[in-house]
């Protein structure tokens, strides 16, 4: 298995722009997690699905950020307008199932808003 | 509510010293404990886990027993080799509730 897929590796953008992270979770998985990792806050789960229904997103942010799942084979992080405290890492995350299954994580977009 | 403390980073140490990572956490009831690692530029990927008091979670060299009436879960192994230089998390998971991370602590180590 390919294990779980991200794009961009890297974003860079302008202050005001909109950006959108992709995600593509392994074939079978029933969840998936969105997270964000910063030097000051550390790793932060964003929100979380269970088979393409959002379950609890009580850690986005702002109204700025969005997440879908439109199918089983794909997400998307959308923040718009960014602005620069923005900047992280933001990796996606899937397991088989809920709770304390296994979560395989994806390498990561590194977003740098200017 | 459920939470994770973890030993400070960086940990520095020469190649083939003895580790451990500290973690205690809070949690009602009896969580599943996780470590979790992050090679550079890589995602997480877990390391171990222990599901119930007492059991002991071990891969690649690492072990960590999981110690109900201490409320920890530390990590050690015994002897680390520059490869195994990376960000170590705790985590738990306690029912109906999301999988809980620590801060992370750094590990460097020298040849």
């Amino acid at each position: 298995d390919a294990g779980v897929i991200q794009s961009p590796r890297h974003e860079v953008t302008e202050m005001g722009q909109e950006v959108t992270l992709r995600c593509k979770p392994i074939s079978g998985h029933d969840y998936l997690f969105w997270y964000r990792q910063t030097m000051m806050r550390g790793l932060e789960l964003l929100i979380y699905f269970n088979n393409n229904v959002p379950i609890d997103d009580s850690g986005m942010p702002e109204d700025r950020f969005s997440a879908k799942m439109p199918n089983a084979s794909f997400s998307t992080l959308k923040i718009q307008p960014s602005e620069p405290r923005d900047s992280a890492v933001y990796f996606c995350a899937s397991s088989l199932g809920g709770g304390g299954d296994t979560q395989y994580f994806g390498p990561g977009t590194r977003l740098t808003v200017l | 509510g459920n939470s994770v403390t973890q030993m400070e980073g960086p940990v520095t140490l020469s190649e083939e010293a003895f580790l451990t990572i500290n973690c205690t956490y809070t949690a009602t009831g009896y969580p599943s404990l996780f470590w979790y690692v992050q090679y550079p530029g890589e995602g997480l990927q877990l390391l171990l886990k222990a599901t119930k008091a007492d059991d002991k979670g071990s891969n690649k060299g690492f072990e960590a027993t999981y110690r109900k009436e201490t409320t920890s879960f530390h990590l050690e192994k015994g002897s680390v080799q520059v490869s195994d230089s990376a960000v170590y998390f705790c985590a738990l998971y306690n029912q109906g509730g999301k999988l809980i991370f620590g801060q992370g602590t750094e590990l460097s180590v020298k040849p």
